[in-house]
C-alpha cells in the first residue's frame, strides 16, 4: 500500500547530540514537509521541499536541517542548536501541483534524556 | 500571530448530538483542508474545499466554505464515539504564500461521551 513511513516512533536525545528522523514515501509525490506539533500550538512548518535537491525554510527552521537527495526521502536532523526539541514531529507529502491535500505519516515523538 | 482561528478550542458532546467547528481567516483562502487526528498519531485528510459556497460531505461529516472564502465550518451529524479526536483546518494562499505550504489552526479537541 502507498503511504508515508516515519521512523522511529519514539526517539530520545541526549544533551549536545544530533538526531535524525526518517521520512519515506512511496506515493510518487514531489513535495515533502516537516512539521512540529506542540500542545496548544497546532502544527508549525520546519522545512519543505517541492523538488529533489531543493528545500526551503519554514517558520521555525533554526536548529534543524534537512536533505532531499531522493524523491522518496526527506530526513530531518534535529541539531544540538535546537534547545527545546521535545515535541511531536510530523512528515507530510503532496503532489506539489497545488492546491493539493497533504498526506501525513504517523509521527515521531522526540524527548530529551 | 495565528493565521487561522479555530473555534471552539474544545468540545464535549453526548453521543447522538450534532456539532459544528469553525475555521476563520482574515484573508481569502485559496484552498481549505480539514484533517482529523487521534492523539499521538498522524493527520487523516477529510476534505478539501476551494470554491466559495462549496459544500462536501463524507458519511456524517459536512464541510462548507463561505462565499467570501474566509470561513469554513465542519458539521458532524449524530456524533459517535468514533468521531472523537482533534480536528484541524489548514489553508494555503494566506499571505500570498507558495501554494502547497499550509498554515494550520490550533485544532479543536472533540470528546463524545456515550
Amino acid at each position: 500500500d502507498g503511504g508515508i513511513t516515519q521512523s522511529p516512533k519514539y526517539l530520545f536525545r541526549k544533551e549536545g547530540q544530533n538526531v535524525t528522523l526518517s521520512c519515506e514515501q512511496n506515493l510518487n509525490h514531489d513535495a515533502m514537509y516537516w512539521y512540529r506539533q506542540d500542545p496548544g500550538q497546532g502544527l508549525r512548518l520546519i522545512y519543505y521541499s517541492q523538488i529533489v535537491n531543493d528545500f526551503q525554510k519554514g517558520d521555525i527552521a533554526e536548529g534543524y536541517s534537512v536533505s532531499r537527495e531522493k524523491k522518496e526521502s526527506f530526513p530531518l536532523t534535529v541539531t544540538s542548536a535546537q534547545k527545546n526539541p521535545t515535541a511531536f514531529y510530523l512528515c507530510a507529502s503532496s503532489l506539489g501541483q497545488g492546491p493539493q491535500p497533504q498526506h501525513f505519516g504517523d509521527g515521531t515523538r522526540l524527548s530529551i534524556l | 500571530s495565528q493565521e487561522l482561528e479555530q473555534s471552539p478550542q474544545s468540545l464535549i458532546v453526548q453521543e447522538g448530538k450534532n456539532l459544528t467547528i469553525n475555521c476563520t481567516s482574515s484573508k481569502t483562502l485559496y484552498g481549505l483542508y480539514w484533517y482529523k487526528q487521534k492523539y499521538g498519531e498522524g493527520l487523516i485528510f477529510l476534505m478539501m474545499l476551494q470554491k466559495g459556497g462549496e459544500e462536501k460531505s463524507h458519511e456524517k461529516i459536512t464541510a462548507k466554505l463561505d462565499e467570501k472564502k474566509q470561513q469554513s465550518s465542519l458539521h458532524i451529524t449524530a456524533s459517535q464515539p468514533s468521531h472523537a479526536g482533534i480536528y484541524l483546518c489548514g489553508a494555503d494562499g494566506i499571505r500570498g504564500s507558495t501554494l502547497g505550504r499550509l498554515y494550520f489552526g490550533r485544532g479543536t479537541q472533540l470528546t463524545v461521551w456515550p
